[in-house]
């Protein structure tokens, strides 16, 4: 089974420009949550998207978004960027379903966005 | 007081030893709880996943829960320096019909021959 791919993986854009990352989940998950990385702040969550709909969101601004497209697949965009946004951007796919077990997330390899 | 602690490390080890690595998160209603392994420059990979309190064993790898503590571990037998990495914790909690991952800072092993 493929696993989850992200493009584009590496990304050099400037401040005031938009960028629009997209993420393909694993056949079969519905699930899908987006995370910011730095070296500083460590793994921050940014949303999740179950079936089209957006059902957590992380404390972030709203230059930040995203949406889910019937196939499960996602894309985050990121308007007005700053230098602070320069990161690794990972998605990560799960069944997304259950109280218990089903919620496993796995990641794709990640966009690695510089601002410059 | 963060939601999932991890001691940063780095953790050292001599290869062949048994590497323990802990977390602690402060949600009692917390019901599912991963441990991810990352290289550097390389997303995080999931190795283990516990739900019920105890030992859960695969290969060299033992996840330990204990609720009642708000406590789980990771145990890795026969450590090799290919295990050097970052191992992130992560706790899911189902609240309100929908289940959120929260993450560690996670802990920096490294494994010396």
């Amino acid at each position: 089974k493929a696993g989850v791919t992200q493009t584009p993986r590496y990304l050099i854009k400037t401040r005031g420009q938009q960028v629009t990352l997209s993420c393909s989940p694993i056949s079969g998950h519905r699930s899908v949550s987006w995370y910011q990385q730095t070296p500083g702040q460590g793994l921050q969550f940014l949303f999740e998207y179950f079936s089209e709909t957006q059902r957590n969101k992380g404390n972030f601004p709203g230059r930040f978004s995203g949406r889910q497209f019937s196939n499960s697949r996602s894309e985050m965009n990121v308007s007005t960027l700053e230098l602070g946004d320069s990161a690794l951007y990972l998605c990560a796919s799960s069944l997304g379903r259950g109280a218990m077990g089903g919620h496993e997330q796995y990641f794709g390899p990640g966009t690695r966005l510089t601002v410059t | 007081q963060k939601e999932v602690e991890q001691n940063s490390g780095p953790l050292s080890v001599p290869e062949g030893a048994i590497a323990s690595l802990n977390c602690t998160y402060s949600d009692r209603g917390s019901q599912s709880f991963f441990w991810y392994r990352q290289y550097s420059g390389k997303s995080p990979e999931l190795i283990m996943f516990i739900y019920s309190n105890g030992d859960k064993e695969d290969g060299r790898f033992t996840a330990q829960l204990n609720k009642a503590s708000q406590y789980v571990s990771l145990l890795i037998r026969d450590s090799q320096p290919s295990d050097s990495a970052t191992y992130l914790c992560a706790v899911s909690a189902f609240s309100g019909g929908y289940n959120k991952l929260i993450f560690g800072a996670g802990t920096r092993l490294a494994v010396h021959p």
